[in-house]
């Protein structure tokens, strides 16, 4: 069984200072995980993946995540937020062995200006 | 341009009426999925597919049918809709079983009276 846990269902921060989105994860296997933003009235669109290649991910529009086996986490982080960032955050766990996702409740940032 | 497309997008039915949500993806993808997003639930996966004529259940089956006749589309169908179906909801397709990337339609808002 897997399972994703998300520490926080809403994370406000200001303008230009850092993010961090929290995620554990529980897995029998070695599982993939990924973030998903979700903008408004949008679809899901993929920010990021680990496939047990190097453990810091980066992905698109500057954000980046670690992959920590030890603590079962793989944290969402940015340096310097965006209004453009205000979006709904998914982290997801998948077991490479089988089709299934599984997502974790989400959490939306606000970014304050 | 790749894309998954969902029709409706918007959809107000009434207890009982069949309806059917279609999606339709152009990347000749293998796997498709269908999830439903509730408020603070994140993404269940209602339906699964890894191939044509094959398609399996994921966590909230109970009263959704699906079909993949052709690898490029996917249909939801809700034989006798009832109103705690009232939802949003993602189709979603990926290269294959294990690569694991989604990429996401729009979603189809669908509201049950």
């Amino acid at each position: 069984a897997q399972s994703v846990t998300q520490l926080d269902s809403h994370v406000s921060v200001s303008e230009g200072t850092p993010v961090l989105l929290r995620c554990n994860y529980s897995s029998s296997y070695s599982p993939s995980l990924f973030w998903y933003v979700q903008h408004p009235n949008k679809g899901l669109q993929l920010l990021l993946k680990y496939t047990s290649a190097a453990t810091l991910v980066k992905g698109i529009n500057g954000f980046e995540a670690e992959f920590k086996k030890s603590e079962t986490s793989f944290h969402l982080t940015k340096p310097s937020a965006h209004m453009s960032d205000a979006a709904e955050y998914f982290c997801v766990v998948k077991d490479t062995n089988a089709g299934k996702s599984t997502f974790g409740d989400g959490t939306t940032l606000t970014v304050k200006p | 341009e790749a894309q998954v497309t969902q029709n409706p997008r918007y959809l107000i039915t009434v207890t009982g009426k069949k309806l059917t949500v279609t999606c339709s993806q152009n990347m000749n993808h293998e796997y498709m999925s269908w999830y439903r997003q509730d408020p603070g639930l994140g993404l269940r996966q209602i339906y699964y597919s890894m191939n044509v004529e094959v398609t399996d259940k994921g966590d909230v089956p109970e009263g959704y049918k699906v079909s993949r006749k052709e690898k490029r589309n996917f249909p939801l169908i809700l034989e006798s809709p009832s109103p705690n179906q009232t939802s949003l909801y993602f189709c979603a397709s990926s290269r294959d079983l294990y690569t694991g990337e989604l990429f996401f339609g729009e979603g189809s808002r669908l509201t049950v009276l």
